[in-house]
């Protein structure tokens, strides 16, 4: 069955280093990753989304890239503050499922302490 | 005024009661979702619709049931509650044009916390 993993549940920086979370796919190839923002007790909220042709995309200060070779992606948040302290989910769809329907991660918790 | 909004916030019932969560958006998406989500397990998919005559069951369908009463809303029942459905209950929409077709981001209500006693 279709399976995306982000291996780490807690990721802990300090403020101003960049954090790198990872999300992992096995059995079968997404056309596409999105990453989304989910602060506690809240929905999550979309970031970024990299389609299987890109090798990298970015947005101010985060970065996000797909490696079909290694069915990974990478998500990175440059310069951290304490303001991006949250959860970060990865989701992704097959391109062989039903359009429009995602599978998510379970997140990576990150903290920035100061 | 927040796009897609979930009622109530939070429940608390019993075993055994029906409980109906609805969510209602103006952001005029044909695609509705509703997730689940629990410690540990992340979001896992309901059921969703992808049109008003449009039902779908998901991973978790077992115990729920959905009605899509407009485009704009989309209700989830439990139609005999049990411990085990307590979660944090999560709607979402889609739009299925623009520039990204069927890439498009999901865009989440604020939750519904559900306690089954």
């Amino acid at each position: 069955s279709q399976k995306i993993e982000q291996n780490s549940e807690a990721l802990n920086i300090q403020e101003g280093k960049t954090a790198t979370l990872t999300c992992n796919y096995t059995n079968y190839s997404p056309a596409y990753l999105q990453w989304y923002r989910q602060d506690p007790g809240r929905g999550p909220v979309f970031l970024l989304l990299i389609r299987e042709n890109e090798k990298e995309k970015r947005k101010e200060r985060l970065k996000v890239t797909f490696d079909t070779t290694l069915k990974q992606s990478l998500f990175h948040i440059t310069a951290s503050q304490p303001a991006d302290s949250a959860t970060y989910l990865c989701a992704s769809a097959d391109r062989g499922s039903t359009l429009g329907r995602l599978y998510f991660g379970r997140g990576t918790q990150l903290t920035v302490w100061p | 005024d927040a796009d897609v909004t979930q009622t109530p916030r939070n429940r608390i019932t019993k075993t055994g009661k029906r409980i109906m969560l609805e969510c209602s958006q103006t952001k005029g998406h044909d695609r509705m979702y509703w997730y689940r989500q629990d410690p540990g397990l992340g979001l896992r998919l309901i059921y969703y619709s992808f049109d008003v005559k449009d039902i779908n069951k998901g991973e978790i369908s077992d115990g729920y049931s959905v009605s899509r009463q407009a485009q704009a809303k989309f209700s989830l029942s439990l139609e005999s509650a049990i411990p085990n459905q307590t979660a944090l209950y999560f709607c979402a929409t889609s739009d299925t044009g623009g520039a990204g077709g069927w890439y498009n981001e999901q865009f989440f209500g604020p939750g519904t916390r559900l306690t089954v006693l």
